[in-house]
């Protein structure tokens, strides 16, 4: 099972739709928890931290549930210019201070 | 201006000859890592420091070797580059704090190709 999974998609939504991306992740002592956005094989950026209190930004809101080890993003009235890929990141826990990227899901939001 | 630098961008190479990868930061961050990418497999680590002569292995260190004799630096050593270290490699650094690890800010990329 691999430590941080997420659904590769393609996600192909209509510009203006809202749209969920999910993360499970399997290290229950992970401590710190991102959303990185990454363009067609460009450098990682960060797009949000994510806290169990839930935080938004914006059209983007992020949520973790530890219970679960489960991390969510949603992006409402998607634009053109969101179309990436999304990626997971855990960092920390047993076994010492490995950031785990997840492989990343695809979005291309359409006009 | 804030920033991860890494040279070289992009590096053709043989087989079995040893390269380095420089990875520099401004930031005074503690934290340092390398990843390299790969099609359908996402961004694996490779390495990561936590500060100046500290370093450990990450999910995939068989090839390479760091070291971070400066806080700045932290270059990648290919000692006999093989054709399976063909990838896009990044290097990056954040702070840690008390709640752990900070934004990480990441370097423009190495593109390797070990014939």
């Amino acid at each position: 099972r691999k430590e941080v999974e997420q659904d590769p998609g393609p996600f192909n939504v209509p510009e203006g739709a809202t749209v969920a991306f999910n993360c499970t992740y399997s290290n229950s002592a992970s401590q710190s928890f991102f959303w990185y956005r990454q363009d067609c094989r460009k450098e990682p950026k960060l797009l949000m931290s994510v806290y169990s209190s839930g935080n938004e930004d914006g059209r983007f809101t992020a949520q973790l549930n530890r219970a679960s080890q489960y991390i969510s993003l949603l992006i409402r009235d998607s634009k053109l210019s969101d179309s990436a890929t999304y990626l997971c990141v855990v960092w920390g826990g047993t076994g010492g201070f490995k950031t785990i990227f997840g492989a990343g899901t695809r979005l291309f939001v359409k006009a | 201006e804030a920033q991860v630098t890494q040279n070289p961008r992009y590096l053709i190479t043989v087989t079995g000859k040893k390269l380095t990868v420089t990875c520099s930061q401004n930031m005074n961050h503690e934290y340092m890592s390398w990843y390299r990418q790969d099609p359908g497999l996402g961004l694996r680590q490779i390495y990561y420091s936590m500060n100046v002569e500290v370093t450990d292995k990450g999910d995939v260190p068989e090839g390479y070797k760091v070291s971070r004799k400066e806080k700045r630096n932290f270059p990648l050593i290919l000692e006999s580059p093989s054709p399976n270290q063909t990838s896009l490699y990044f290097c990056a650094s954040s702070v840690i704090q008390g709640r752990g690890q900070e934004t990480q800010y990441f370097g423009p990329g190495t593109r390797l190709l070990v014939l």
